[in-house]
């Protein structure tokens, strides 16, 4: 079964960097996934497609900031130089045929 | 630019049904997958279905599967989501979205969601 596992919650300083991971489960650690970041009262917004080499193409206008990598079935979000409106839900998004999977959110805290 | 707009949401009884619309613009809608999502008060995101650019290929979440019904009409530029036989764990705000061109169904672009609640 194509399950995407979150942490339900990070933090990191402003300024500072955060990793954020979405995890995928046995038998699909070569999936690509996409992240969308999804601020308070807000549509989600996409970030990137990320790929099992790492390779990412991110979405219009998402700054240097937002970075992609990937190690065996862990996919992460690295998010550099940390401001106030990073403060948000970030979700990872994965496919197979005829089904689509979401985890289930990690709710990033700006300190 | 890319715009993605629901419309028809509400409140609706209990067994009723609903039919939410998404208008687009700023791109060749029919060269593209789209995608319907929702989100529960306060819940993580859950995919409902998706259908391909000329109507053919269509998924749906077992969630849902028997009850809503996902539809285009690409002379129209538009979405829609036919919802019958609520529950009042339907209630959610739903978002559709576009998925991007080629192997792949990442979602690139969202809308900003219609409220359906469901109650008596």
């Amino acid at each position: 079964q194509l399950v995407l596992t979150q942490s339900p919650s990070a933090s990191a300083s402003l300024g500072a960097s955060v990793k954020v991971t979405c995890t995928l489960s046995s038998g699909h650690s070569s999936y690509p996934i996409a992240w969308h970041q999804q601020q308070p009262e807000e549509g989600p917004r996409f970030l990137m497609n990320l790929n099992s080499d790492g390779s990412h193409i991110k979405g219009d206008g998402i700054p240097d900031r937002f970075s992609g990598s990937s190690s065996g079935a862990e996919r992460y979000l690295t998010i550099s130089s940390l401001q106030s409106e990073d403060e948000a839900d970030y979700y990872c998004q994965t496919w197979g045929t005829g089904i689509q999977v979401f985890g289930g959110g990690t709710k990033l805290t700006v300190l | 630019q890319v715009q993605l707009v629901e419309s028809g949401g509400g409140l609706v009884e209990p067994g009723g049904s609903l039919r939410i619309s998404c208008a687009a613009s700023g791109f060749i809608f029919s060269d593209y997958y789209m995608t319907w999502i929702r989100q529960a008060p306060g819940k993580g995101l859950e995919w409902i279905a998706y259908i391909g650019g000329s109507g053919n290929t269509i998924y749906y979440a077992d969630s849902v599967k028997g009850r809503f019904t996902i539809s285009r009409d690409n002379s129209k530029n538009s979405l829609y989501l036919q919802i019958n036989s609520l529950r009042a764990e339907d209630t959610a705000v739903y978002f559709c979205a576009r998925e991007m061109v080629g192997p792949t169904h990442a979602i690139d672009y969202w809308g900003q969601g219609t409220l359906v609640t469901v109650s008596s």
